[in-house]
């Protein structure tokens, strides 16, 4: 089945202590992109990758870092989590970037 | 003004009625328009998509883009309560690198049987 799995589905933290969501897709995509979903705020892209060794900052990649080793991985590391980094978050992958994007189930973090 | 404005509802119909969802954009580079559906605790799934202004159908939902209003649409004919989701619009431009997708906010919809 063709999907994109993000890895863990819910995960509570402490402020300050490293993570890493993982994001695998079986589908050979090329782009992949990270989002976050708040209330009130929407999607937002925080990382985006056209390839492996091609990554570019989103709108809010403010207190995170990915990196795109394997073309079917694109992990999502949060250095020193803090509370305004509680979101759902959302990797998604596509073909060809212009539509079509398949997205995860979502990682929904809280960081205390 | 946002660049993708989207009524957040909550809109609620009876079964079998007509839907109409909407958005507004003040960008006029976007070219790649699409409609997201979400469930709850569930991630984005692609409804309908279209490339520049025009008309798309798939059965019970009809996607329209009019360019020179700035605005989009998703229909939906004969609305079921499985269609009680957030919908959302997205849109880009076109070109080389990261143009990315740019979302509304999201309309949730209730189809009452």
């Amino acid at each position: 089945e063709a999907q994109v799995t993000q890895n863990p589905r819910y995960l509570i933290t402490v402020t300050g202590k490293k993570l890493t969501v993982t994001c695998s897709q079986n589908m050979n995509h090329e782009y992949m992109s990270w989002y976050r979903q708040d209330p009130g705020l929407g999607l937002r892209q925080i990382y985006y990758s056209m390839n492996v060794e091609v990554t570019d900052k989103g709108d809010v990649p403010e207190g995170y870092k990915v990196s795109r080793k394997e073309k079917r991985n694109f992990p999502l590391i949060l250095e020193s989590p803090s509370p305004n980094q509680t979101s759902l978050y959302f990797c998604a992958s596509s073909a060809t970037g212009n539509y079509g994007y398949t997205f995860g189930s979502g990682t929904r973090l809280t960081v205390v | 003004q946002k660049e993708v404005e989207q009524d957040p509802g909550p809109l609620s119909v009876p079964e079998g009625a007509i839907v109409s969802l909407n958005c507004t954009y003040s960008n006029s580079a976007f070219q790649y328009f699409m409609w997201y559906r979400q469930y709850s605790r569930k991630g984005p799934e692609l409804l309908m998509y279209t490339y520049s202004s025009g008309n798309k159908e798939d059965g019970r939902f009809t996607a329209q883009v009019d360019k020179s209003s700035k605005y989009i649409s998703l229909f939906i004919r004969d609305s079921q309560p499985s269609d009680s989701a957030t919908y959302l619009c997205a849109m880009r431009a076109s070109g080389v690198g990261n143009t990315p997708l740019v979302f509304g906010k999201g309309t949730r919809l209730s189809v009452i049987a």
